[in-house]
């Protein structure tokens, strides 16, 4: 079975600072891993996703992730944020094929941006 | 213009009263799926479809039922909802034979329980 842990509930942060949200993910097989964004009152936005080949992703609005094999992990960041990026994100897994696409997220991550 | 479409986004309901919350895509996506958001546990998978005629139960399938007659739809029905089922839902489509697993969501319903 494959779980996903984001490390912080919550992540006040300032305008212009740079910010890294964590994910960490246990699986027995190869996974995917994605990061979802959630504006408030909408639906979720695929940020960007890791399939294979570079560890280093970069998603939409100047976000990047890097894939850790060794440490499980999944972390986004982004080097200077805006006001607008105030919303929920979502890390999420899924496997290689054994569970039939099937998502497994992070409990969320509530990312303020303040002026 | 690709999307997945629910109806209705909010709804207020009492207990017992059957209630059906209506997805359809217009991608043309075999893989189908209904999650629930709650504060702090992030979404968790009720149930998913594979197919047309082929549907299996997620994480939290209980007090739940779905069908899938047609490609494009994919209703969650409550046939006795209570109060533990108030919760934000969305649905999800993706092309699964394509692959690998990118997941298009609705807007989202959010159910109210009294």
């Amino acid at each position: 079975a494959q779980s996903v842990t984001q490390l912080d509930s919550q992540v006040p942060v300032f305008e212009e600072a740079p910010v890294e949200l964590r994910c960490n993910y246990s699986s027995s097989v190869s996974v995917y891993l994605f990061w979802y964004v959630q504006y408030p009152n909408q639906g979720l936005q695929l940020l960007l996703k890791y399939l294979s080949g570079s560890t280093l992703v970069k998603g939409i609005n100047g976000f990047e992730a890097e894939f850790n094999k060794s440490q499980t992990s999944f972390h986004l960041r982004k080097p200077s944020v805006h006001i607008s990026d105030t919303a929920e994100y979502f890390c999420a897994v899924s496997d290689d094929g054994t569970s039939y696409g099937k998502l497994t997220f992070g409990q969320g991550t509530i990312l303020t941006v303040h002026p | 213009e690709a999307q997945v479409t629910q109806n209705p986004r909010y709804l207020i309901t009492v207990t017992g009263k059957k209630l059906t919350v209506t997805c359809s895509q217009n991608m043309n996506h075999e893989y189908m799926s209904w999650y629930r958001q709650d504060p702090g546990l992030g979404l968790r998978q009720i149930y998913y479809s594979m197919n047309v005629e082929v549907t299996d139960k997620g994480d939290v399938p209980e007090g739940y039922k779905v069908s899938r007659k047609e490609k494009r739809n994919f209703p969650l029905i409550l046939e006795s909802p209570s109060p533990n089922q108030t919760s934000l839902y969305f649905c999800a489509s993706s092309a699964y034979r394509v692959g690998p697993y990118e997941q298009y969501f609705g807007p989202g319903t959010r159910l109210t329980v009294t």
